[in-house]
């Protein structure tokens, strides 16, 4: 199974929105919904963002949003800060192997 | 509060063997999968291998199929990561996870290289 697809980079200015999709096929992000997104600053630990989907760990800011449509998983983060800057993970834990994307590496101009 | 923290990385000529520990707290290790999570030097994540609370259930990455053997001691809350016939592109940084993932350790290096 290959890895799920990310744009290698996204960008925006302090308080827009931005979004990273994360496209897989039906066996994985297509046919279940257990699709979830890491953040990681350099150095650090990844950190889980969002899970099944569309939920959010405690202590993850509401700006953080999941959605999936079809074969294509997405996540919005809205009102940019700077702190958000960082390399965003898509996973699809369906089942065996995890499926983990590239990376999307997000800069906050 | 929760902790996961690996141990046993270090640097290692090919062909040979490697065991990683992870040690857990803060919760309750028996009811929780564990994971093993690997990301090569300025490169992404890569999932290498999953264990089941009760070890039932175990699952391996292509790349560690045959090669690599977790396995879990709950009474020690800890989790094992024997790795055999080493290559260089087996170096990474090795993280352990708690279920999907709301707990991560700070991982441990291993440097596969003659």
């Amino acid at each position: 199974q290959s890895a799920l697809t990310q744009p290698r980079s996204v960008s925006g200015s302090p308080g827009q929105s931005v979004t990273i999709s994360c496209t897989g096929t039906s066996s994985d992000v297509g046919d279940y919904n257990y699709v979830s997104w890491y953040q990681q600053h350099p150095g650090r630990a990844p950190k889980l963002m969002i899970y099944d989907v569309d939920k959010r760990p405690s202590g993850v800011p509401d700006r953080f949003s999941g959605s999936k449509s079809g074969n294509t998983a997405s996540l919005t983060i809205s009102g940019l800060q700077a702190e958000d800057e960082a390399d965003y993970y898509c996973c699809s834990y369906a089942g065996s192997p995890w499926l983990f994307g590239g990376g999307t590496m997000l800069t906050v101009l | 509060e929760v902790q996961l923290v690996e141990s046993g990385g270090g640097l290692i000529q090919p062909g040979r063997s490697l065991r990683l520990s992870c040690v857990a707290s803060g919760f309750t290790f028996d009811d929780s999968a564990i994971h093993w999570v690997r990301q090569a030097p300025g490169k992404g994540l890569e999932w290498v291998s999953g264990i089941s609370w009760n070890s039932a259930n175990i699952d391996y990455a292509g790349s560690a199929k045959g090669r690599f053997t977790i396995s879990r001691d709950n009474a020690k809350s800890s989790c094992y990561l024997q790795m055999n016939s080493l290559r260089t592109d087996d170096t990474a940084l090795y993280y352990c996870l708690k279920d999907i993932g709301l707990n991560w350790g700070l991982g441990t290096l291993v440097t596969v290289s003659s």
